[in-house]
């Protein structure tokens, strides 16, 4: 079956330091991944996916994510933190053969003025 | 383009009484979701439906009915509700193209007493 794990319940980070989100999967076939964030009391923000080609891949609000296949890792990375970046982070993989989706439980991230 | 639409934004029930979610996208997406977002559960999908017509259990269906008689409504019922049932629930599109990413609703808070 195909799953996420995001191992840390928040992130903690000054503004302006690099910011990480851990992402670990596990799939039948190639993996489809994906990245979305969560603003206090709103829906999910695409942020940016994996499905094939280059294993960095950038996104919106100056995010990017490095997929490592050996690792079977898909973490999220911004070089400089905002106070804005302040959101609740879910990483997601494709179940295969279909189009349904399994979400991690979700990272907390508060960046610190 | 709203984008994905759920009506309404909030809503307490008593146990017992039956209520039904409305979700809406006009984007001509084919797959419609349903979840429920719990703290610390991530997001875990309740129904989908991969095309008009048509309707499938997620996982965790238990005390909810859907129906998709319309592309663009994917309607999610609470026949008796349980205060288990007091969650955040979205609704989610996609396109079924080859994108694979889903376009989320802003959420309706349910809280049953």
């Amino acid at each position: 079956a195909q799953s996420v794990a995001q191992p840390e319940d928040q992130v903690n980070v000054a503004e302006g330091n690099p910011l990480t989100v851990k992402c670990t999967y596990s799939v039948s076939g190639n993996p489809y991944l994906f990245w979305y964030v969560q603003y206090p009391n709103r829906g999910l923000q695409f942020l940016l996916k994996y499905i094939t080609g280059d294993n960095l891949v950038k996104g919106s609000y100056g995010f990017e994510a490095e997929f490592n296949k050996s690792q079977t890792s898909f973490h999220l990375k911004k070089p400089s933190a905002l106070v804005s970046d302040s959101a609740l982070y879910f990483c997601a993989v494709r179940h295969y053969g279909n189009n349904r989706l399994a979400f991690g439980k979700g990272n907390q991230v508060v960046v610190i003025p | 383009n709203a984008g994905v639409t759920q009506t309404p934004k909030f809503r307490v029930l008593k146990t017992g009484q039956s209520m039904t979610l409305l979700c809406a996208q006009d984007m001509n997406h084919e797959y419609m979701y349903w979840y429920r977002q719990d703290p610390g559960m991530g997001l875990r999908l309740i129904h989908y439906s991969v095309g008009e017509g048509t309707t499938a259990k997620g996982e965790v269906p238990d005390g909810y009915n859907v129906s998709r008689l319309k592309k663009q409504n994917f309607l999610l019922g609470l026949e008796s509700a349980a205060p288990s049932q007091t969650s955040v629930y979205f609704c989610a599109s996609t396109g079924g193209d080859g994108n694979y990413e889903q376009y989320f609703g802003p959420g309706t808070r349910l809280t049953v007493t």
